[in-house]
């Protein structure tokens, strides 16, 4: 069975700094997907950054980046020049590419961004 | 805005009433999900349809039924609920096939059994 931990509940910015937050995951599967979602306190959860596994290449939107490291089983955003609008809960979420695409979902790290 | 609404925002209900949960969505999703959101826990998947055919029971007690009459809409019919069962339930929405995975997600339904 495949799982997602998430070693950080709470992380804590000033402004304009840079964040990573960690997120490991356990499985035997080859080929899947990894994500990265936001909920903020509207509680709308949206999607950050994809990962497929099958690619080196790490994945960037914007001020999001991921080190996706596939043997470690270790996938980390980095946050570059935080914003407050950054405050919110990230989850980090794993998919099989051959599955009803259920996600399994990490615990969450709560992460705020002071002024 | 992503396009999966649910309603009520918030429900408060004690526990021998009957209510329902909500979510509606018109981006053609053919998959939908039900899922549980407790604090400091991850995300449990409490029930999957695809093309409306319900696919997943991940062990639900039977006081949480759900509805999909149609490709755009989901329900979840509680009933007799405890209190161990406030939590935020979340409705996500995606199109299967292709390379497109993204989860569209509600803003969830707050609910507090009392």
């Amino acid at each position: 069975a495949q799982t997602v931990t998430q070693s950080q509940p709470e992380m804590s910015v000033q402004e304009a700094e840079t964040v990573t937050l960690s997120c490991t995951y356990d499985t035997s599967e080859s080929n899947y997907y990894l994500f990265w979602y936001k909920q903020p306190p509207s509680r709308q959860m949206i999607l950050v950054i994809r990962q497929e596994a099958y690619k080196q290449q790490n994945a960037t939107e914007n001020r999001f980046s991921v080190n996706f490291q596939k043997a470690a089983k270790s996938f980390s955003l980095k946050i570059s020049d935080s914003q407050l609008g950054d405050t919110a809960m990230y989850f980090c979420a794993f998919m099989k590419m051959i599955s009803n695409y259920q996600l399994i979902w990490g615990a969450g790290t709560k992460l705020i961004i002071k002024p | 805005e992503t396009g999966v609404t649910q309603t009520p925002r918030h429900l408060v209900m004690g526990m021998t009433n009957k209510k329902s949960l909500k979510c509606e969505q018109h981006l053609g999703h053919n998959a939908m999900y039900w899922y549980k959101q407790s604090a400091k826990k991850p995300l449990e998947l409490m029930f999957v349809y695809n093309f409306k055919e319900q696919t997943e029971n991940n062990s639900v007690p039977s006081r949480f039924s759900p509805e999909c009459p149609n490709s755009s809409h989901l329900f979840l019919h509680l009933h007799t609920l405890q209190p161990e069962d406030s939590a935020l339930y979340l409705c996500a929405g995606r199109k299967l096939g292709g390379k497109n995975t993204e989860a569209f997600f509600g803003q969830g339904t707050r609910l507090t059994v009392v």
